[in-house]
Formats: C-alpha cells, sequence, structure tokens
C-alpha cells in the first residue's frame, strides 16, 4: 500500500476555483499513472481525471472536462487538481488514487473535503 | 457512454455467501475490478481482473465474469463484510474509467 496524502479542500462559492494537492512519493509519481476519483456525500464512486506517467496524457470525465486540470510536479512529488467554475454539484470528498496497468486503482488517499456553498 | 448496473442492496446472515452482481453491455470482454469501502473508509481493492485477489484479501472472497454480468461472491460471510462494493471497468472506446453505482452489503 502506498501512502497518498490529499490536502486543499475546503468550502468554496460557487463559481470559484480551488486546487488540491496529493502527496505521492516520488518513484511513484514518476512511474505510474495517477487518478482523482470522489464522491459526493451519502453517493457513490465517480472518477474524475487520471494524468500518464509522463504527463503527456490526461482524460476526463464529462462531467468536469473544461473546468478541471489534473496535472504534476515530479520535483515537489505532488499530484494537483485545479478545479474552476465550481458549482454545488461539485461537493464531494476527492481522493487521488494510483493507477495499476491503465486499469484500476491500487492505493487510494484518504481523501480531501470540498464543499461549495454560499 | 459505458454503463454499469449493480443492485443497491444485498442483505446475509453471517456464515452465508453474498453475490454481488454488476451488469455491462458485453462485460465479458472487460476487465472487472470490485473495491470494498467501510464507512469513514477509502476504497480497498478486493478483486482485480474479474477474479484475482490482491495481496492480504481472504479465499472466501471470489469473481467471476461471463457474458453481461460480473459476479463478486463473499462465501462464510462475516459481520466485518459489511460494507459498499463497487465495480469498476476501463472503458478503451474514450479511456474512461466507469464505476457501478454500488451495493451495500448488510450483515443480519
Amino acid at each position: 500500500q502506498v501512502q497518498l496524502v490529499e490536502s486543499g479542500g475546503g468550502v468554496v462559492q460557487p463559481g470559484r476555483s480551488l486546487r488540491l494537492s496529493c502527496a505521492v512519493p516520488g518513484p511513484i509519481l514518476r512511474n505510474y499513472a495517477m487518478h482523482w476519483v470522489r464522491q459526493a456525500p451519502g453517493k457513490g464512486l465517480e472518477w474524475v481525471a487520471v494524468i500518464s506517467f509522463d504527463g503527456n496524457s490526461k482524460f476526463y470525465a464529462d462531467t468536469v472536462k473544461g473546468r478541471f486540470t489534473i496535472s504534476k510536479d515530479n520535483s515537489n512529488n505532488t499530484l494537483y487538481l485545479q478545479m474552476s467554475s465550481l458549482s454545488a454539484e461539485d461537493t464531494a470528498l476527492y481522493y487521488c488514487a494510483k493507477d495499476h496497468e491503465i486499469q484500476l486503482m491500487d492505493s487510494w488517499g484518504q481523501g480531501t473535503l470540498v464543499t461549495v456553498s454560499s | 457512454s459505458y454503463v454499469l448496473t449493480q443492485p443497491p442492496s444485498v442483505s446475509v446472515a453471517p456464515g452465508n455467501t453474498a453475490k454481488i452482481s454488476c451488469g455491462g453491455n458485453n462485460i465479458q470482454s472487460k476487465s472487472v475490478h470490485w473495491y470494498q469501502q467501510k464507512p469513514g473508509q477509502a476504497p480497498v481493492l478486493v478483486i482485480s481482473y474479474d477474479s484475482d485477489r490482491p495481496s492480504g484479501i481472504p479465499e472466501r472472497v471470489s469473481g467471476s465474469n461471463s457474458g453481461n454480468t460480473a459476479t463478486l461472491t463473499i462465501s462464510r460471510v462475516e459481520a466485518g463484510d459489511e460494507a459498499d462494493y463497487y465495480c469498476q471497468v476501463w472503458d478503451s472506446s474514450n479511456d474512461h474509467y466507469v464505476f457501478g453505482p454500488g451495493t451495500k452489503v448488510t450483515v443480519l
């Protein structure tokens, strides 16, 4: 199990932006794709975005495409999720997760809570 | 986009067997992965590639995939198996990852 630690959540007004971070061990961030997955209160898991190990490929769920940007900084051992034009529907616990063979998520952080409210 | 279906809930007595289905169009052509999530905790991978158990997952937990339905089976159910279970696939048509809606397993 890999230790992943998310941060950056909080309460944000509708229409505003927020950036989430996930601390990832260096060898993991350099060699594996990484995901963001979210879970609205009392709801199921929703995949949000994935970034390839080299950072050259990024894919997004239709619900966030054009508003969210996934990125990483290998020198800082950090995965990011830049979120803009936030709405109440984006309120959720956001997890970062390590990819395995472009198929599944085999290690998860504990999540950071984002609440979009005026 | 690819859609997965799961029953909202399954109830089982201790010692019995719980079967959780995951439906999808020709799902047998995809690899199905299963996660267990207990209240207040992050998901944990319990079955990968239809039927492989990650290290630390008991042999009581198994998976299968055929036709339009994948199945997670938990034998000799214990109180500690009470959790939400999610199936997941990778949709190669658009490089998206899809989760089922989840099934809440209640141990009676």
